[in-house]
């Protein structure tokens, strides 16, 4: 079982439609959750994080995160074509402070 | 603010040379890391530098690669006697401090021929 697992994609969503990205992890020693997306070519953006259950909102994007289920999502509201990149998940051990990242998701925004 | 630098952008060089990529923290971040991304491949940990704490080099595949951080700022990756499975873009990280969001700089895109 791997430690981080994304569905690869691509995941296509037409423009103006909500994205759902979903993440699972395996250590239930993972304390903080970050977001990243990843353009062709380019190195990883940080887009969200999160440290609690529940909600987390910042413009056009949510998170969320149940640490009893060892899951994380992230939607994209009102997506984009900008939007269209790989997105990463990527849970931290408190601990071991190293980022363990998803193979990460593929979306095509198309317009 | 500058982000994180990362030097050289690109690097070619031949089987068996040894190489030397340079990366440069925002200032006042105290956490370093380096990672790699293979052709295809998810992002890999390498290495961590937190503050004058004993690095965690337990992601560096073997003792052909080792890294130094001096003076709590700017850090060297040192591959030595490189191989073709070491092409891959090198990333670098800096953070505020451990638990806090990382923020990559551009990468060295490392062939090997």
């Amino acid at each position: 079982q791997k430690e981080v697992e994304q569905n690869s994609g691509p995941l296509s969503v037409p423009e103006g439609a909500i994205a759902s990205l979903n993440c699972t992890y395996s250590d239930r020693g993972s304390q903080s959750f970050f977001w990243y997306r990843q353009y062709s070519g380019k190195s990883p953006e940080l887009i969200m994080f999160i440290y609690s259950n529940g909600d987390k909102e910042d413009g056009r994007f949510t998170a969320q995160l149940n640490k009893a289920s060892q899951y994380v999502s992230l939607l994209i509201r009102d997506s984009q074509p900008s939007d269209s990149a790989t997105y990463l998940c990527a849970p931290q051990k408190a601990a071991g402070n190293k980022l363990t990242f998803g193979g990460g998701t593929r979306v095509l925004v198309k317009p | 603010g500058a982000g994180v630098s990362q030097s050289p952008s690109n690097k070619v060089t031949e089987k068996g040379k040894d190489v030397e990529l340079r990366c440069d923290p925002i200032s006042g971040h105290t956490a370093l890391y380096w990672y790699r991304q293979s052709l295809g491949q998810g992002l890999e940990f390498l290495i961590y530098f937190q503050g004058n704490s004993a690095p965690d080099k337990s992601g560096l595949p073997s003792d052909r690669f080792s890294a130094e951080r001096t003076g709590g700022s700017v850090s060297t990756l040192t591959i030595q006697r490189t191989q073709q499975e070491d092409s891959a873009v090198y990333l670098c990280a800096s953070s505020p401090s451990s638990n806090q969001p990382q923020h990559f700089g551009d990468g060295t895109r490392l062939s090997i021929l």
